[in-house]
């Protein structure tokens, strides 16, 4: 079974604080790992997808890195806003199209 | 800029009845999902389709699930015969023909099934 977990399970932050949260997924059989945010009441929207070790993208003001050896991805968000409280869910890949998700983290940021 | 669509948004259904779940992927995708969340639980990856066959599916997707791209545009998730534990947020996502090892999956809103 794969475990896949993510950190903190919840966040509360101030507008213009900077943040960042923790998946962790197996190292072996890897194949991509991705994030995506999710508002209540809507869809999964996807973020990232990252396949190489040692991979860094970035959207606007939210970033993410990726270590396959170590098994982990750190989601960064610089200068939160309002509008970036949703929940932050990760997906291992380890072959197949299959989508391993973590429990999410609740980001709430306040004014 | 296309979209995932499911239908309906919220299904209320009698332990022991079918029930079919619809959605329309993104017309160009290939790749087609069934993943469902339990309240307060992770999303769990039940089932996925490519080449009018199941690629891959879950212990969750016993003889009771069924799925079925019947045209060109709707895959359909059925449940044959409703269990209590079935009530959850089922989701359809769909991805292009890479598949998912460098592209992402697109969800749709999800279908509530409450199971009375």
């Amino acid at each position: 079974i794969l475990n896949v977990e993510q950190s903190p399970q919840s966040l509360h932050v101030q507008e213009g604080d900077s943040t960042n949260f923790t998946c962790s997924f197996p190292s072996s059989n890897f194949y991509a790992l991705h994030w995506y945010r999710w508002e209540t009441a809507k869809s999964p929207e996807a973020l990232f997808v990252m396949t190489l070790n040692g991979d860094e993208k970035k959207k606007g003001r939210i970033s993410a890195t990726l270590n396959t050896k170590e098994g982990y991805s750190y989601l960064y968000i610089k200068g939160s806003q309002p509008e970036d409280s949703a929940t932050y869910l990760c997906a291992f890949t380890g072959g197949g199209n299959k989508l391993t998700f973590g429990t999410g983290t609740q980001l709430k940021v306040e004014l | 800029e296309p979209e995932v669509t499911q239908t309906p948004s919220h299904q209320v259904t009698q332990m022991g009845q079918e029930v079919i779940l619809r959605c329309v992927p993104i017309s160009n995708h290939l790749y087609f999902y069934w993943y469902r969340q339990i309240l307060g639980q992770k999303v769990e990856f039940l089932v996925s389709f490519y080449n009018n066959e199941i690629s891959e599916k879950s212990e969750i997707f016993d003889d009771q699930f069924s799925v079925e791209r019947p045209d060109g545009s709707n895959f359909t998730l059925k449940i044959r015969s409703t269990k209590l534990e079935d009530s959850a947020m089922y989701f359809c996502a769909s991805s292009g023909p890479g598949g998912t090892q460098n592209q992402p999956q697109h969800f749709g809103d999800g279908t509530r099934l409450s199971i009375l």
